[in-house]
Formats: C-alpha cells, sequence, structure tokens
C-alpha cells in the first residue's frame, strides 16, 4: 500500500508569485484534503476534492485554488504570494463511501514547506 | 462553529512514565469524532486514536487511551510507558460525525519531551 506523497518537500518563492504543491493520494482513497500549518500553529483547513471537485471550504482567498485529477491525486496553487503563506502544507487522502457515511480517517502527506521571501 | 482548546503548549515527562495531554472542545454537531495526531520534527502528521462521540467505551490503541469526558466536553490523551520516540508534538482535532467533507479543526498542540 503506497502512503500519501507530497513534492517538493521545500520550496522559495518570491512575494508576488504564484506556486504548485503536488500530492499523490493513497492508494484506494478517492478524498483529498489540503491543510495551511503556520509556524507553532494547528492545520487549518484549506478545501477538500472529491471525484475531481471542490466540496467543502475553509477560510481562505480564492487566490488558493486546487485540482484533482481523476486518479485522485492533487494539487494546490497558491497566486500572488504573500509572506503570510509561509507554512508547512500538508495534504491528506482518504475514502469516503457514500453508502456507509462514516468518519474515514485521513492520512496525510509528510508536507511541503514553503518559504515566501 | 467547532473548537479545540489545547492549554498545555509543552509537557515533560520522565521515560516509562504515563502522561496525560489535555484537550477540550466546543462544538454545536449532535455528532462529531475526535482525533489525536502525532507530529515529529518531519512534520508527517500521524493518525493516533479516534473517539466517536456516541461511542460508550473510552478508545484504546495499544500505548494510547483517550479520557472522554462528553459532559465536560474534554477528550484527554494518555500515554502510558512513555519512549522517547513519543517526543513529538501532539494535536486533538475535532470533525463532523460524518458526510464527505472531512475538514478536521485542530488544536494549537502540545510539545511532549520524553527524557531519559
Amino acid at each position: 500500500e503506497t502512503g500519501v506523497t507530497q513534492s517538493p518537500t521545500h520550496l522559495i518563492k518570491t512575494r508576488g508569485q504564484q506556486v504548485t504543491l503536488r500530492c499523490s493520494s493513497q492508494s484506494g482513497h478517492n478524498t483529498v484534503s489540503w491543510y495551511q500549518q503556520a509556524l507553532g500553529q494547528g492545520p487549518q483547513f484549506i478545501f477538500q476534492y472529491y471525484r475531481e471537485e471542490e466540496n467543502g471550504r475553509g477560510n481562505f482567498p480564492p487566490r488558493f485554488s486546487g485540482l484533482q485529477f481523476p486518479n485522485y491525486s492533487s494539487e494546490l496553487n497558491v497566486n500572488a504570494l504573500e509572506l503570510d503563506d509561509s507554512a508547512l502544507y500538508l495534504c491528506a487522502s482518504s475514502l469516503w463511501e457514500r453508502q456507509v457515511d462514516s468518519y474515514n480517517e485521513q492520512f496525510f502527506g509528510p508536507g511541503t514547506r514553503l518559504t515566501v521571501l | 462553529a467547532q473548537k479545540i482548546t489545547q492549554t498545555q503548549p509543552g509537557m515533560f515527562v520522565q521515560e516509562k512514565e504515563a502522561v496525560t495531554l489535555d484537550c477540550t472542545y466546543d462544538t454545536s454537531d449532535p455528532s462529531y469524532g475526535l482525533f489525536w495526531y502525532k507530529q515529529p520534527s518531519s512534520g508527517e502528521m500521524i493518525f493516533l486514536i479516534y473517539q466517536g462521540s456516541y461511542d460508550q467505551q473510552n478508545a484504546t490503541e495499544g500505548r494510547y487511551s483517550l479520557n472522554f469526558q462528553k459532559a465536560r466536553k474534554s477528550a484527554n490523551l494518555v500515554i502510558s510507558a512513555s519512549q522517547l520516540g513519543d517526543s513529538a508534538m501532539y494535536f486533538c482535532a475535532i470533525r463532523r460525525y460524518s458526510g464527505a467533507t472531512n475538514k478536521l479543526i485542530f488544536g494549537t498542540g502540545t510539545l511532549l519531551a520524553v527524557q531519559p
């Protein structure tokens, strides 16, 4: 069973630039969630993708956008980077089955550490 | 709205001793799930234990147990027989029990240091 992977592991950008982070979900999972974890804080939910559509979003501006592909991998795109976007970005995958509709454990990747200068 | 409060920024424990990490929560949802995650310095969030709001018994997973007191809205994590490898950040989190949106609300975490 392949776990959740993320790329790149580290990234340095300057203010105003755009960035794309990538996530490969665990085998058999159909849902991907993205979280932002600022230094010294707990992760904050950005959004979730289920079957290639966004189906939940946290309190983040529209310059945070995403995609999910048919193989359930996902991208997080951030436009017009700001200094406060410096953080660890975590991707988590899970399996949601509509007919079961119970809690579904999320498996997290190792994260991408983004630094905005 | 849901909220998690972890009041212990840092904790020390001697190796082989037990330690309790505190977590209180606030939610208006009738059913919900509570989670504990471990985050080593590598950054990955490692799932430890889950408690559903309607579960009658406290959850246990090996050396981890969850002291769930629903009336007090607390979900403390107990680690028995601490090991050096337990040194890490520990996060408590809550989510709605069901539904497609798997949104976890995390607390600010507790840094646990296990001393030899």
